[in-house]
């Protein structure tokens, strides 16, 4: 079965600090990976997703994430936050079955 | 497109009742899925269908849900009799298929408190 491990539940920042997210997962087999965003009072957003090719991939409103392989690593990334970055980020896998197992969401909060 | 459609947005029921929720997929979307959200366990797949059957409802938490797609165009997941601990929020999700490359698109979601 795959799993998804989010290092950090909630995260502080200050506008124009760099984030980055920690995403695990364990799965043996070939691995799609994504990241969704879920802003207050919306519905889920794909952020960016990787299923081939380049391991570092962009995404929307200046997130990135780079596909580690040897780690079982898709670290979300953005080199300086806005306060209208403050949202629910979910990390996900999708390896053998096709639905999608999510991480617990990391809080991430940008104070001004 | 309006996107993935669910109803109501908002139910509150008491603990025995019966909770119908509904979803409209994108229109020429063959996937769907259905996917619960609380604190303690985060977002979890319920059950997912391809092309109207239904593929995998391991996750469904017991005999207590049940889900259908009658159509390409809605499905419904039910809660019957429904207990305090299905408070969750129940969101829904299309793509154009389960497999390869596709992206799931999510609905709003349905906010469930059972008293």
């Amino acid at each position: 079965a795959q799993s998804v491990s989010q290092h950090n539940h909630h995260v502080i920042l200050s506008e124009a600090a760099s984030l980055e997210l920690g995403c695990n997962y364990s799965y043996g087999g070939t691995v799609n990976l994504f990241w969704y965003v879920q802003y207050p009072g919306q519905h889920l957003q794909l952020l960016l997703k990787y299923f081939s090719g380049d391991p570092l991939v962009k995404g929307i409103k200046g997130f990135e994430a780079e596909f580690i392989k040897s780690k079982f690593s898709f670290n979300l990334r953005k080199p300086s936050v806005q306060w209208s970055d403050t949202a629910e980020y979910f990390c996900a896998v999708k390896g053998g079955a096709d639905g999608l197992t999510f991480g617990k969401g990391t809080h991430l909060i940008i104070q001004p | 497109d309006a996107g993935v459609i669910q109803s109501p947005r908002h139910e509150v029921t008491e603990m025995g009742q019966e909770v119908t929720l509904r979803c409209k997929p994108i229109s020429g979307h063959n996937s769907l899925f259905w996917y619960r959200q609380t604190m303690m366990r985060g977002l979890e797949l319920l059950i997912y269908f391809n092309n109207n059957v239904p593929i995998d409802d391991s996750g469904m938490p017991e005999d207590r849900f049940s889900a259908k797609m009658p159509n390409a165009s809605f499905s419904t997941l039910k809660i019957q009799p429904s207990e305090p601990r299905d408070s969750a929020v129940y969101f829904c999700a299309s793509s154009l298929l389960a497999g390869g490359q596709n992206e799931q698109f999510f609905g709003p979601g349905t906010r469930l408190t059972v008293l």
